[in-house]
């Protein structure tokens, strides 16, 4: 099993709505990750946990807020957003540590904000 | 800082035909691991094939094979015998066996019936 399931897969939300997207692997892996993609460009990485811990915010504003329950599952709540906040959101895993090499996608939560 | 370089935003090229994919980059590093991501429009980045930079030979996964040239950094795809399927974006990323993927900025492909 290489997947890496994402929940929704859209998500309209208003500027004063709390929203949460959800990212499940169960591929063992332990390090899980946020992307941020706007159309036409790379994915811009977010935050990365490794080992249930967050180990890298690239300086996200704090209306995004990450969280790991636990090695499997990883969430994103979003509350107060923006309109330019607007993208692609991509969860990646990848086997962790010092025998990280590849890292799998999920497809991504395409997200509105109006 | 490591960067990566994909000079070509966009590419075409005849069905069953063969079109290679530049990328370039920029590290100190002597150990890494270099990737091809293919993204179609259903949006999944997709791993297309990997290189191991201590590795001298070219990593190669059915119709798709890289040109690795440590010494010039450069790390070119091949899809050879294209089909409509392979219509998508790529990027070239880099990584150093840590967290931190390094990704170009991305080559579009049309695949012209």
């Amino acid at each position: 099993d290489t997947e890496v399931t994402q929940t929704p897969k859209h998500l309209v939300m208003g500027m004063t709505n709390k929203k949460s997207l959800k990212c499940e692997q169960h591929m063992g892996h332990r390090a899980m990750y946020w992307y941020k993609q706007k159309a036409k460009k790379p994915p811009e990485l977010m935050f990365v946990y490794s080992y249930e811990k967050l180990s890298i915010n690239e300086s996200v504003p704090s209306r995004f807020s990450p969280e790991c329950p636990n090695s499997s599952l990883l969430n994103l709540h979003l509350h107060a957003l923006q309109p330019e906040d607007s993208a692609l959101y991509l969860c990646a895993s990848s086997q962790g540590g010092t025998q990280n090499t590849e890292a799998f996608f999920g497809q991504g939560t395409r997200l509105t904000v109006v | 800082a490591q960067t990566v370089t994909q000079s070509q935003p966009e590419m075409s090229v005849q069905e069953a035909e063969t079109v290679t994919l530049s990328c370039t980059y920029d590290t100190s590093e002597s150990d890494y691991y270099l990737f091809w991501y293919k993204q179609p429009p259903s949006r999944q980045m997709i791993l297309v094939i990997r290189q191991e930079a201590y590795k001298q030979q070219n990593a190669t996964e059915n119709r798709f094979s890289v040109n690795f040239q440590k010494a010039a950094k450069s790390f070119s795809l091949k899809i050879s015998d294209s089909q409509l399927g392979d219509a998508a974006m790529y990027f070239c990323a880099l990584n150093f066996g840590n967290e931190k993927l390094t990704f170009g900025t991305g080559t579009r492909l049309t695949i012209i019936p």
